[in-house]
């Protein structure tokens, strides 16, 4: 069973261009829904979060975009670069439980 | 330089063989956490340790074993029940402090191949 749905699996843009990231969970318990960052070979790290209280959170170029009534939320990354170009997951949460994550998106981008 | 330290980098294991990874940190975090990454499945929970001298299953424990003796080490054995053990192992941590309880933090993780 899986609780959050994460697409598409990879994704390839042109640099200056705008990633977009979808994710869709099922629990409305969850409270927190956070985004990691993945390189090659590296841990994951944290990108940007948002609650369930707020429909858009900005950080730099990373937006995330939240839709509670649709159970829905993005991450957005303007003018990407190159070397934005990692493994995206997002994931939910909800209390002292563990972090529940997506499958990842692998982006590149191209110059 | 506080953090979570996993070791060794790379790992081989030969079939019908235990082996151990070591997950370290100095955060002083009491909650503690190993997942299991192949490409295209995403992060898998193995097990996950809320204290020191517990630990409960994750979605995929079958084929491994931990212990949580001391709250800054939570090591993951690969036993030889793990028919499929080549993967990316990833230790985490997460504080209690209010301000920092919802934050994962990741060590390095260990790349383990079979033989």
């Amino acid at each position: 069973q899986q609780q959050v749905k994460q697409s598409p699996q990879s994704l390839i843009v042109q640099k200056g261009g705008i990633s977009i990231i979808n994710c869709a969970y099922e629990n409305t318990a969850f409270d927190y829904f956070p985004w990691y960052q993945q390189f090659p070979g590296k841990g994951p790290a944290l990108l940007i979060a948002i609650r369930p209280d707020v429909s858009e959170k900005k950080e730099g170029r990373f937006t995330i975009s939240f839709n509670k009534s649709a159970k829905q939320f993005s991450l957005h990354i303007m003018d990407s670069q190159p070397g934005d170009s990692a493994t995206y997951f997002c994931a939910a949460l909800s209390g002292n439980t563990p972090l529940v994550f997506g499958k990842g998106t692998r982006l590149s981008v191209i110059a | 330089d506080g953090g979570i330290t996993q070791s060794p980098k790379y790992l081989f294991r030969k079939e019908g063989q235990n082996v151990t990874l070591s997950c370290e940190q100095n955060l002083n975090h009491d909650a503690m956490y190993w997942y299991r990454q192949d490409p295209g499945q995403g992060l898998r929970l193995i097990y996950y340790s809320q204290i020191v001298n517990d630990f409960q299953k994750g979605d995929i424990a079958e084929g491994y074993s931990v212990s949580r003796e001391k709250k800054e080490s939570f090591p993951l054995t690969v036993t030889s029940a793990q028919k499929n053990p080549t993967a990316f192992y990833l230790c985490a941590s997460r504080g209690q402090r209010a301000e920092e309880n919802e934050k994962l933090f990741f060590g390095s993780g260990t790349q383990l191949s079979v033989l």
